[in-house]
C-alpha cells in the first residue's frame, strides 16, 4: 500500500521568501505526483503535477521529482500571504478502473506580511 | 464548464442516526466519481469510486455505503452513524488524471 510522508508539518515564512516543501513516497511504480492546496474548510485544489524525473515550472511554482530516491519537492518563489494554506502531496495509481490518489498529511504554510 | 455541488455544507448528527450526503456533477457526462474522507487531523483518503451509473466500488471499510442513482449524482450514506464518522467528506470527479474536488461537507457526530 502506497505511503506518502510530508515534511515539514508546518512552516512560517515572511512574505517574499522562497518556500520548500518535501514529500516522499513508497511505490516507485506510482504514476503522477500531484501537489494540492487546501484552504480551511475547503476542498483541495490541484496546483501542479509531475510524472517524469526532473523538474517542472509553472509560474511561481517549481516541482522536482527523483524517482530513484522516491522524493518530490515543491518550491514556491516570492511567497505571498495568500499562499497561506495546507499543501498536500498526492501520489496517483491506477488499479483496474480506479484512479486513486494517496495523500500525505500535508504541510501547513503561513506567510506573514 | 464543469461544476460540482455537494450538500449539505455541514451536519451535526447523533450517534446511531442515519446519514445521507449528496453530490452532483454538471457539465460532464459519465464522469468517474469518488468519495474521499478526512478525519480531523487525519489524512485525506479515498472511500468509494464509481465509473458508471449503478456501479460503486468500496476502497475502505468504514460502515458507510455509496450509490450512484444517476449519471451525475453520487450519494454517501449509512443507517447508523458512529463517532468515528466525524470529519470532512469530499466528492470528487476526474476526466482523466486530474481529480477535482467539491467544497466538502463537515460532519460532526455527537
Amino acid at each position: 500500500q502506497e505511503k506518502v510522508q510530508q515534511s515539514p508539518e508546518s512552516l512560517i515564512v515572511p512574505e517574499g521568501a522562497m518556500v520548500s516543501l518535501n514529500c516522499s513516497f513508497s511505490d516507485s511504480a506510482s504514476q503522477s505526483i500531484w501537489w494540492y492546496q487546501q484552504h480551511p474548510g475547503k476542498g483541495p485544489k490541484a496546483l501542479i503535477s509531475i510524472f517524469s524525473n526532473g523538474n517542472k515550472k509553472e509560474g511561481r511554482l517549481t516541482v522536482y521529482l527523483n524517482r530513484a530516491s522516491l522524493h518530490v519537492s515543491l518550491h514556491i518563489k516570492d511567497s505571498q500571504p495568500s499562499d497561506s494554506a495546507v499543501y498536500l502531496c498526492a501520489v496517483s495509481n491506477s488499479g483496474g478502473s480506479n484512479y486513486k490518489l494517496t495523500f500525505g498529511k500535508g504541510t501547513l504554510l503561513t506567510v506573514t506580511p | 464548464a464543469q461544476t460540482i455541488h455537494q450538500w449539505p455544507v455541514a451536519e451535526i448528527k447523533a450517534v446511531g442516526s442515519p446519514l445521507s450526503l449528496g453530490c452532483t456533477i454538471k457539465g460532464k457526462s459519465s464522469p468517474n466519481l469518488y468519495w474521499y474522507w478526512q478525519a480531523t487531523g487525519g489524512t485525506l483518503q479515498q472511500l468509494f469510486y464509481s465509473i458508471t451509473v449503478g456501479q460503486v466500488e468500496s476502497v475502505v471499510q468504514l460502515n458507510l455505503s455509496a450509490s450512484r442513482p444517476k449519471d451525475d449524482q453520487f450519494i454517501l450514506s449509512t443507517e447508523k452513524l458512529l463517532l468515528s464518522h466525524s470529519g470532512f467528506y469530499l466528492c470528487a470527479w476526474s476526466p482523466q488524471t486530474e481529480v477535482f474536488f467539491g467544497k466538502g461537507t463537515r460532519l460532526t457526530v455527537v
